[in-house]
């Protein structure tokens, strides 16, 4: 069975701590995501990349960068955790030629930031 | 720019109830629609897809057809269970991301169904 696994299901951190949230895929899949969920907000795209060392921002960069050094991993780097940024983290993959953009999601990373 | 608006929750619901939940969307292009799931603690799953107006999308009870002249992809189950409580998010793709895998999502609407 395919999967997209996240490495914390939670995380509790404190403000201007750097984080660091790491996906791994296992498909073989050259697009990698990483979606904000927030309740009445829905999901967010925060930055994909398509490549190994490669990134696109999506709708919300600001606060974020991220790191895709394999094809099979694509982590999301807080540089300075803000109380703002708790959330849930969903990361997410999926072909480059699946033609109608079929989504692997992950379980999701809850942070909490003090 | 694109989006993708559905219909407020909580929507609760008895067991065998009909269910609708509204999709309506905007984009320049031809997008194609999507229903993705999340039961409670885990992440999001495909439910069903379509990819061209008249397209009608179906998985495990649930349809949805793709309207292009209204501009909706309402999700529809004639009987509901109590296994089917999620929250239930609409989604195109954007049109320029056919590489991409790019996504647009709606707010989500949480399903509680009651025995």
């Amino acid at each position: 069975d395919v999967k997209v696994t996240q490495s914390s299901r939670y995380l509790v951190k404190r403000t201007g701590e750097k984080v660091f949230l790491e996906c791994v895929q296992d498909m073989d899949h050259e697009n990698m995501f990483w979606y904000r969920q927030d309740p009445g907000l829905g999901l967010r795209l925060i930055y994909f990349s398509y490549d190994v060392k490669m990134k696109e921002k999506g709708d919300i960069p600001e606060g974020y960068s991220v790191s895709r050094e394999k094809k099979e991993r694509f982590s999301l780097i807080l540089e300075s955790a803000s109380t703002n940024q708790t959330s849930m983290y969903l990361c997410a993959s999926s072909l480059l030629s699946s033609g109608a953009n079929v989504l692997t999601f992950g379980a999701g990373s809850r942070l909490t930031v003090l | 720019g694109d989006s993708v608006t559905q219909m407020e929750g909580p929507v609760t619901l008895s067991e065998e109830a009909f269910l609708t939940i509204n999709c309506t969307y905007t984009a320049t292009g031809y997008p194609s629609l999507f229903w993705y799931v999340q039961y409670p603690g885990e992440g999001l799953q495909l439910l069903l897809k379509a990819t061209k107006a008249d397209d009608k999308g179906s998985n495990k009870g649930f349809e949805a057809t793709y309207r292009k002249e209204t501009t909706s992809f309402h999700l529809e189950k004639g009987s509901v269970q109590v296994s089917d409580s999620a929250v239930y998010f609409c989604a195109l793709n954007d049109p320029g991301s056919s590489n991409t895998g790019k996504l647009i999502f709606g707010q989500g609407t949480t399903l509680q169904v009651k025995p």
